[in-house]
């Protein structure tokens, strides 16, 4: 069966830190990945999607990253947070179209 | 730019009645659409989904209908339970233009009272 991994599931990082979230899939292979936030008070917003290796769609332009070195692995990167930064965190993966299935998700706060 | 909209931010209701979620999209591209329900810290669980060649699905308590004309779905959950409480995203994704995203609502907190 599929699953996901999120970590870590808390972060508390200074402004002007960087910032390393990773999530990896099992059970599957040359899945859609994608990164959502979700501000407090607020809907999921897609941040990065991907959909094969090296291959990264932004959605919103900021000072976050993301990379997917391997086919079951993507990565959310910052050089330096903001304190607009802080939310949750969501990584999903999906077969398209069908459904998303999502990680536990990673609460940043940047204090 | 705001594609999928959930216009009711929360939503409160008595066990045994009906709850309705409703959902607005304003990219025809969109043909294939899901319901989710999350749980504070926790990531978004799948519930329904419907594709746009089909106006209602239905699963147990939970009924999706989708009206393309009006470009809007909706959840209904008969009878809500309070377990039901949580918040409730629409979503939706458009495969015909191969685009790969999915698009959410801003959510709907349901709140089912004993």
């Amino acid at each position: 069966s599929q699953t996901i991994h999120q970590w870590p599931a808390t972060l508390v990082q200074p402004v002007g830190s960087p910032l390393s979230l990773e999530c990896t899939v099992e059970g599957t292979s040359n899945p859609n990945l994608y990164w959502y936030r979700q501000a407090a008070g607020r809907g999921l917003q897609l941040l990065f999607y991907s959909v094969g290796i090296g291959q990264i769609s932004s959605e919103v332009p900021q000072n976050l990253s993301a990379s997917r070195p391997q086919d079951r692995q993507f990565i959310l990167s910052s050089k330096k947070l903001l304190l607009s930064d802080s939310g949750f965190y969501l990584c999903a993966w999906s077969t398209f179209p069908g459904q998303a299935f999502f990680g536990q998700g990673t609460r940043l706060t940047v204090v | 730019d705001q594609q999928v909209k959930q216009n009711s931010p929360s939503l409160s209701v008595q066990e045994g009645r009906i709850s309705i979620l409703n959902c607005d999209y304003t990219n025809s591209m969109f043909d294939y659409f899901l319901w989710y329900k999350k749980y504070p810290a926790e990531g978004p669980t799948f519930l329904i989904s419907i594709s746009s060649i089909k106006d209602k699905n239905e699963d147990g308590r939970f009924t999706v209908f989708l009206n393309k004309s009006a470009k809007h779905l909706s959840l209904h959950i008969v009878p809500s339970q309070p377990g039901d409480s949580a918040v409730y995203f629409c979503a939706a994704s458009a495969s015909g233009m191969g685009n790969n995203d999915m698009r959410f609502g801003a959510g709907t907190r349901l709140t089912v009272k004993p």
